[in-house]
């Protein structure tokens, strides 16, 4: 089956910086990426996704980058907010619409 | 729209017993699916379900099962319960199940 594996585990970055979050996968028939933001106590909440036939996606201050070819994908976050420190999960998605979730980042904006 | 709703917020169950567990999906959206969140093992994959159909399954014993309504409402529930089991479990809904999925707010099981 699918292996997702997610780094770094948890991130610190002072307010304005940006943040990178790198996840690889194992299956390369997987061909959908989503990234979820859970806030504390709330649902996870999907914040952007990509598929395989696109190579980046940006979304004003967030994006997604995906490598084929080296079966990873990162998310990129500039100008970083306080608003944003929350645990970011990335996924990948099997040709069985199966989901395999990574292991979540804990991301602390330092104001 | 009402967004994906699961009943109840929280469970408090003994060892042993059995739980049901439901989640009413976005309307329109025909893809149930089921996860387990424990600090210790992130999210898991538990199943889908697709037009009243367990189309996916994870790896999850067989006291885990699931059945989906024809009104896309779903229901999960564990038997035997064991303490191992105390976790938030949560559903996402999405519309044919490729992509897209929104999350409920959960049920959190505690099992004592």
């Amino acid at each position: 089956g699918e292996n997702v594996e997610q780094h770094p585990s948890t991130l610190s970055v002072q307010e304005g910086d940006s943040a990178v979050i790198k996840c690889t996968y194992s299956d390369s028939a997987s061909n959908y990426f989503p990234w979820y933001k859970q806030e504390l106590g709330k649902r996870p909440q999907l914040i952007i996704d990509i598929r395989s036939n696109v190579g980046e996606k940006k979304d004003q201050r967030i994006a997604v980058t995906l490598n084929k070819t080296a079966k990873h994908f990162s998310l990129h976050i500039t100008e970083t907010q306080p608003e944003d420190s929350a645990v970011y999960f990335c996924a990948a998605m099997n040709t069985g619409n199966q989901f395999y979730f990574g292991t979540g980042t804990s991301l602390t904006v330092i104001p | 729209k009402a967004g994906v709703t699961q009943t109840p917020r929280y469970l408090i169950k003994t060892r042993g017993q059995q739980v049901t567990l439901s989640c009413s999906p976005i309307s329109g959206h025909r893809s149930v699916s089921w996860y387990q969140q424990t600090p210790g093992q992130g999210l898991q994959f538990l199943f889908e379900y697709f037009s009243e159909t367990q189309r996916n399954k994870g790896n999850f014993p067989g006291r885990f099962s699931g059945r989906q309504f024809s009104n896309s409402r779903s229901e999960m529930n564990v038997s035997t319960l064991e303490l191992g089991d105390s976790a938030l479990y949560l559903c996402a809904s999405s519309l044919e199940g490729t992509g897209g999925y929104t999350f409920g707010s959960g049920t959190r099981l505690t099992v004592v």
